[in-house]
């Protein structure tokens, strides 16, 4: 069975970092691509980021560009996301999801981890 | 960059068929897929390429896609089918690109 479990959010100050992480089981995780995705409160969904398999392709939403850094160990299994210079504007549900090589859909999804950006 | 339209919400008895449009321009050249997400839970992938169940969706859960319009259909809507439905593409200048998303209300 599928599990995409995400954690690492919180409440951080704008300016700073948070580190968000996405452990998966249930499938072979180093032959599937990975995203994040988001939803502000009260707002709709919207792409943030993607890596391929291997680490060895990555892109990024125009809003997160240079800020957000999307990264994963296929060792143990888990995808991260590394957000510094955060805005109020980045508070949001945040999502992992995978997606199989070739594929433009969300294959299955996590149930998130909330980050709120706030002084 | 590439823009998809929904209405913010759409309302149906139960029993009945409801439907929720996707605008976008030339929408029927790209694949189309459809999620649904409840409150406080995961989204789900429900119609993906237009108009293909993944294991798990209800067959009462179509899909179709032509010129600037791609449409959700719900046939003999439950209450559980309440949530919000999300069309979403793959766009070469745009990425991943998500509708604004329908409220669906099961009166």
């Amino acid at each position: 069975q599928v599990q995409l479990v995400e954690s690492g959010g919180g409440v951080a100050q704008p300016g700073r970092s948070l580190r968000l992480s996405c452990a998966a089981s249930g499938f072979t995780f180093s032959i599937y691509g990975m995203h994040w995705v988001r939803q502000a409160p009260g707002k709709g969904l919207e792409w943030v980021a993607v890596i391929s398999y291997d680490g060895s392709n990555k892109y990024y939403a125009d809003s997160v560009e240079g800020r957000f850094t999307i990264s994963r160990d296929n060792s143990k299994n888990t995808l991260y996301l590394q957000m510094d210079s955060l805005r109020s504007e980045d508070t949001a549900m945040y999502y992992c999801a995978k997606y199989a090589e070739g594929a433009t859909e969300f294959e299955h999804w996590g149930q998130g981890t909330l980050v709120t950006v706030s002084s | 960059s590439y823009v998809l339209t929904q209405p913010p919400s759409v309302s149906v008895a139960p029993g009945k068929t409801a439907r929720i449009a996707c605008g976008g321009y030339n929408i029927g050249s790209y694949s189309v897929h459809w999620y649904q997400h409840r409150p406080g839970q995961a989204p789900v992938l429900v119609i993906h390429y237009n108009s293909d169940r993944p294991s798990g969706t209800p067959e009462r859960f179509s899909g179709s896609n032509s010129g600037n319009t791609a449409t959700l259909t719900i046939s003999r809507v439950e209450a559980g089918d309440e949530a919000d439905y999300y069309c979403q593409v793959w766009h070469s200048n745009s990425f991943w690109v998500f509708g604004g998303g329908t409220k669906l209300t099961v009166l």
